[in-house]
């Protein structure tokens, strides 16, 4: 059975510090995604990996996947209370299908 | 402007009741998601559609039902059968011409039983 596991599920920081979210899955994939949550709102789509050794920034996210160790991380830098949200990764499976499992989230409360 | 809608936001449901919600797109892609979200929980996959007039089970479709007549469109039925239909419901679609087929996600719909 694929699963998608992050950790922690929750995590609460205070503005300035860093951190890493962890997502790891258990099967073989050639794409994965990072997406954000807001509230009572959709998913925003932050970032696509496509490759090992794959890295993406964005302001103060960094994202990087290892396939063969078939995590990828989320690096969070000096925190700032906009970045609260739930964040989630995504991982394609059934080949052409483009079906994605998504992880539990991380529900991340930044503090100021 | 180009995107997913999805309506109506709110949906309130009686029990024994179906209903259906709506799902449009735009963005000329072929193929289209929908997933069910409980809170504190990841996305399930229902239903998707690669392409129109064809479309097959997610991991959970019991209780559910779709169509795809257009390609613009991809309506869910939430028949009776499902038995806890309370649930954050998303629509995706994807482009199938391009290796990144990045799923872009509507706003959603929140459907409650009364």
């Amino acid at each position: 059975e694929l699963k998608v596991e992050q950790n922690p599920l929750f995590l609460s920081m205070q503005e300035g510090k860093n951190y890493t979210i962890y997502c790891n899955y258990s099967t073989t994939s050639d794409r994965l995604y990072w997406y954000r949550q807001d509230p009572g709102k959709s998913l925003e789509s932050l970032f696509v990996l496509l490759s090992n050794g794959a890295v993406k920034q964005e302001g103060r996210l960094m994202a990087s996947l290892d396939t063969k160790a078939r995590l990828s991380t989320l690096h969070i830098t000096a925190a700032v209370h906009d970045l609260s949200a739930t964040y989630f990764c995504a991982v394609v499976y059934g080949g052409a299908t483009n079906k994605l499992i998504f992880g539990t989230g991380t529900l991340l409360a930044v503090q100021p | 402007d180009g995107g997913i809608t999805q309506s109506p936001k709110y949906l309130f449901r009686k029990e024994g009741q179906n209903v259906t919600l709506s799902c449009e797109q735009n963005l000329n892609h072929d193929a289209m998601y929908w997933y069910r979200q409980d809170p504190g929980q990841g996305l399930r996959l229902i239903y998707y559609s690669q392409i129109v007039n064809d479309f097959q089970k997610g991991d959970i479709a019991e209780g559910y039902s779709v169509s795809r007549e257009k390609k613009e469109s991809f309506p869910l039925t939430v028949t009776s059968a499902q038995k806890n239909p309370t649930a954050f419901y998303l629509c995706a679609s994807s482009s199938k011409s391009d290796k990144i087929n990045e799923q872009f996600f509507g706003p959603g719909t929140r459907l409650t039983v009364l």
